[in-house]
């Protein structure tokens, strides 16, 4: 089983939806957990971090984490055709300098 | 807004030459890391880096790579024989004494 797994897509939608994005992971001593935007050939962009579970929001976004079922989730309300990108999930087990381990991103499209 | 820079943003260079591979973190960073995320994969983590040491690598930094902090702004990640399997894109990460990294634009590495 890979350590964290997302729908790699293509997830199309018009704008002004909801998109859910979500990964799952086998590792349970993941307390860490990061979203990260990448445009084609550019770095990773944070977004929003989340330690253990529970929710948190940050403008249209809005990050939840379930460790009892091993399970994140990132939604966007209000979706732009900005927002085309691959979305990733990271995440880790604790301690400054800690690797993290990425999912294999989901390419979300927002059609005008 | 500070940011972590890369430079430089591609470099060809032919199998067995060495590389040096240049990022200057954000300066108030005390941990720094690299990634590599070969086209069409996931980010994987290769080495962090703290108080001039390294803190933990990956498999994938084995002996042909190496890291440095020359001097109080660059870090730097040297790959010695270059391996056609090394053409990926490599990211510069910094953390300030959290969870939350943030990357560089990346260095597009082609081996020939």
């Amino acid at each position: 089983q890979k350590e964290v797994e997302q729908d790699p897509g293509p997830l199309s939608v018009p704008e002004g939806a909801i998109v859910s994005l979500n990964c799952t992971y086998s590792n349970s001593a993941f307390q860490y957990f990061m979203w990260y935007r990448q445009y084609s050939r550019k770095g990773p962009e944070l977004l929003m971090y989340t330690y253990s579970s529970g929710n948190k929001e940050d403008g249209r976004f809005t990050a939840q984490v379930d460790k009892s079922s091993k399970y994140i989730s990132l939604f966007i309300r209000d979706s732009q055709p900005s927002d085309s990108a691959t979305y990733l999930c990271a995440m880790s087990d604790g301690n400054y300098g800690q690797n993290f381990v990425f999912g294999p991103g989901t390419r979300l499209s927002v059609l005008p | 807004e500070p940011e972590v820079t890369q430079t430089p943003s591609h470099q060809v260079t032919q199998m067995g030459q060495e590389v040096i591979l240049r990022c200057v973190p954000i300066s108030n960073h005390l941990y720094f890391y690299w990634y590599r995320q070969i086209l069409g994969q996931k980010v994987e983590f290769l080495v962090s880096f703290y108080n001039n040491e390294i803190s933990e690598k990956s498999e994938i930094f084995d002996d042909q790579f190496s890291v440095e902090r020359p001097d109080g702004s660059n870090f730097t990640l040297k790959i010695r024989s270059t391996k056609l399997e090394d053409s990926a894109m490599y990211f510069c990460a910094s953390s300030e004494q959290s969870y939350e990294q943030y990357f560089g634009p990346g260095t597009r590495l082609t081996v020939t």
